[in-house]
Parts: C-alpha cells; sequence; structure tokens
C-alpha cells in the first residue's frame, strides 16, 4: 500500500519559472513532512519540512504549502535555477519514539531548462 | 556533507554472497535507519536502530540483519544474495529529540550479479 503519492513523476520547467510538486498521504497520523533533494550518484538532501501546525513554511526560494483537511502537501520551487534540476521526493512520518521511519513518495525528476 | 559517512562505494559481488554496508551516523546522533533504493521499489525504510538496540522494523527480508555497535556505528549484513538486491542501500541518522529530521550518507551501490 502506497502511503504518499506524488506526481508528477518528471517536470520541465523553463529558467526563472516556478516548480510545483505534489504529494497526497493516506495515514492521518503523520505529522512531518520533508522534502529530499536528491543528485544523480548522492544520497538524499534534506531540503525543507513541515509539520500540520502551520499551512505553509518558506525557506529561501523552496516553500511548502500544506492542507491537512486534503490530505495533501506542495513543494514550490520559486525562480527556479538549472542548478535545481533534481530528483525531488516528498515524504512523511510519524513523530514518537520508534515511528519517525519516513515512507516516501515515487519521486519527481526535475528538469530547468535555460 | 551530510556528516553520515558509508563504505564502501561501491560493491560488486555474485548471487549467493554475503556482504557487510558500514555506516557511521553525525557526531552526536544516536539513530541510525537504513533505507534501500531500488528502481522498481522507490526508498524504502529498512531498520532503524537507537543507541545500539533495535527500534523499528520495515521492509527488511529475513536474509539481511544489521546491528549498531557500542561507538554508535552500524553494519548492515546482506547474505544469500539474489540479483534482485542490486540497489543503492542508505544510511541515515538522527539525533533523538528530532527523530523525524533524518540526514543520509552518500549511500552504497550494489551490484550482484
Amino acid at each position: 500500500q502506497q502511503q504518499v503519492k506524488q506526481s508528477p513523476q518528471s517536470l520541465i520547467v523553463q529558467k526563472g519559472g516556478i516548480s510545483i510538486i505534489n504529494c497526497a498521504y493516506e495515514n492521518t497520523a503523520f505529522d512531518y513532512f520533508p522534502w529530499y533533494q536528491q543528485f544523480p550518484g548522492k544520497g538524499p538532501a534534506l531540503l525543507i519540512a513541515i509539520r500540520p501546525d502551520v499551512s505553509e513554511k518558506k525557506e529561501g526560494r523552496f516553500t511548502i504549502s500544506f492542507n491537512k483537511s486534503a490530505k495533501q502537501f506542495s513543494l514550490h520551487i520559486m525562480d527556479s535555477q538549472p542548478g535545481d534540476s533534481a530528483t525531488y521526493f516528498c515524504a512523511a512520518s510519524i513523530s514518537g519514539f520508534g515511528n519517525e521511519k519516513l515512507t516516501f513518495g515515487t519521486g519527481t525528476r526535475l528538469t530547468i531548462i535555460p | 556533507d551530510s556528516g553520515v559517512t558509508q563504505t564502501p562505494k561501491h560493491l560488486i559481488t555474485a548471487t549467493g554472497q554475503r556482504v557487510t554496508l558500514r555506516c557511521s551516523p553525525r557526531s552526536g546522533d544516536l539513530s541510525v535507519y537504513w533505507y534501500q533504493q531500488s528502481l522498481d521499489q522507490g526508498l524504502q525504510f529498512l531498520i532503524q536502530y537507537y543507541n545500539g538496540e533495535e527500534r523499528a522494523k520495515g521492509n527488511i527480508l529475513e536474509r539481511f540483519s544489521a546491528q549498531q555497535f557500542p561507538d554508535l556505528h552500524s553494519e548492515l549484513n546482506l547474505s544469500s544474495l539474489e540479483l534482485g538486491d542490486s540497489a543503492l542501500y542508505f544510511c541515515a541518522s538522527s539525533v533523538a529529540s528530532r527523530g523525524n529530521e533524518q540526514f543520509f550518507g552518500p549511500g552504497t551501490r550494489l551490484t550482484v550479479l
């Protein structure tokens, strides 16, 4: 059972544009939602994360929007740059000892074209 | 650089063999997590250790086992290897108070021939 659904599978955005990746979850016990960025041959790197008590979190050009009632969250990359070309994974987990395992979405391959 | 180290970076072996993957967590992190990344299964949680004890188990095969040592480094042992075990294996670590916030190592790419 896939508990975190991610879309689109791939995305091409022009330099300077806004990249938007969406995720939906099923388990209402999830209370931590991170986004990871992965470059080829590297490990996933924590980009930004949100908890359900806020609807939006912004760090630089990266923003997470969170809709608790719809059980959806999304990553917005403003002013997208070629260096942002990577695979992005959303994830979810439950706070509490022994429950912190991350459940990942299937990933979005983002390509920023000049 | 996340501060999590993994060795070796690449491992090529034959079916039926046994291998050991090693992970050193960030300084001060007590929790270690192992994940497998494959094309068909994506990123999947295998097992978590906290301060030397197994804390949570995920989709880990019985042929696989792990342990965390007193110096907090962890090893993932894969035995009776099959072609389908070829994947990237990542280790992540976190501080106890912020277990959700996990930092990943560079991974070990395992190829089973």
